[in-house]
């Protein structure tokens, strides 16, 4: 199985800060297609996950371009600048190149 | 509007059985993969299940926390995937989300039911 791992468990930010949260998978997540199945969502308090970034880099529908992803084969990054209020929660990469799919274990952001 | 709605969630014994299932609207359900992710009390996300359309034959995959014990279904017709969970174990316990992908991710979710497995 690939083992998703994230970093930090949480972090503090200022708003209108910066952040950039981690994820690393156990092996690469390369598609025999030749695409990379990392997506990132965001479960705000009492809600469900909502997907933030599919695809290493592609934003979702309605997604703020606060939100940005980069990464390849196993280590990835999501930024988020300009840090608002709304955007606190717990934040979760997730791959989808093979079964089982498996979800890093999350970080939350906090503000300050 | 892409719209889930699970339903049928609740308290079930160790080993017993329940059915949950999630109502899709907004979307061609019956050309693309649903899935089931979990979600038990303080934890975080646990893919469950997947089911792929007529196309690919109504494949399924299964987490292996609950192979042999859970079965994904479908029902085209009424745009309802559904979750048959067999010889439940307490560690089951959990928010059940319905997800529909859109791709090789979780695009859109439900409001989720809840299962609690309890003598």
């Amino acid at each position: 199985d690939v083992v998703m791992t994230q970093t930090p468990v949480s972090l503090s930010v200022s708003l209108g800060g910066q952040v950039s949260i981690s994820c690393r998978s156990s092996q690469s997540l390369v598609h025999n297609n030749g695409n990379t199945y990392l997506s990132w969502y965001l479960q705000k308090p009492g809600q469900s996950p909502q997907l933030l970034i599919y695809k290493v880099s592609n934003r979702f529908s309605g997604i703020s371009d606060r939100f940005s992803g980069s990464g390849s084969g196993t280590d990835f990054t999501l930024k988020i600048s300009r840090v608002e209020p709304d955007d606190l929660g717990v934040y979760y990469c997730g791959q989808g190149t093979q079964y089982p799919l498996t979800f890093g274990s999350g970080t939350k952001l906090e503000i300050k | 509007e892409v719209q889930l709605v699970e339903s049928g969630g609740g308290l079930v014994q160790p080993k017993g059985s329940l059915k949950i299932s999630c109502a899709a609207s907004g979307f061609i359900f019956d050309t693309y993969s649903m899935n089931w992710v979990r979600q038990a009390p303080g934890k975080g996300l646990e893919w469950v299940a997947h089911i792929r359309s007529k196309s690919y034959n109504y494949a399924r995959y299964y987490a292996d926390s609950v192979k042999g014990r859970f079965t994904i279904s479908r029902d085209d017709s009424r745009s309802m995937v559904y979750l048959q969970m067999d010889n439940v174990k307490t560690e089951d316990t959990a928010i059940y989300y319905c997800s529909y992908p859109g791709g090789n991710w979780f695009a859109y979710w439900g409001q989720g039911t809840l299962v609690t497995v309890s003598s």
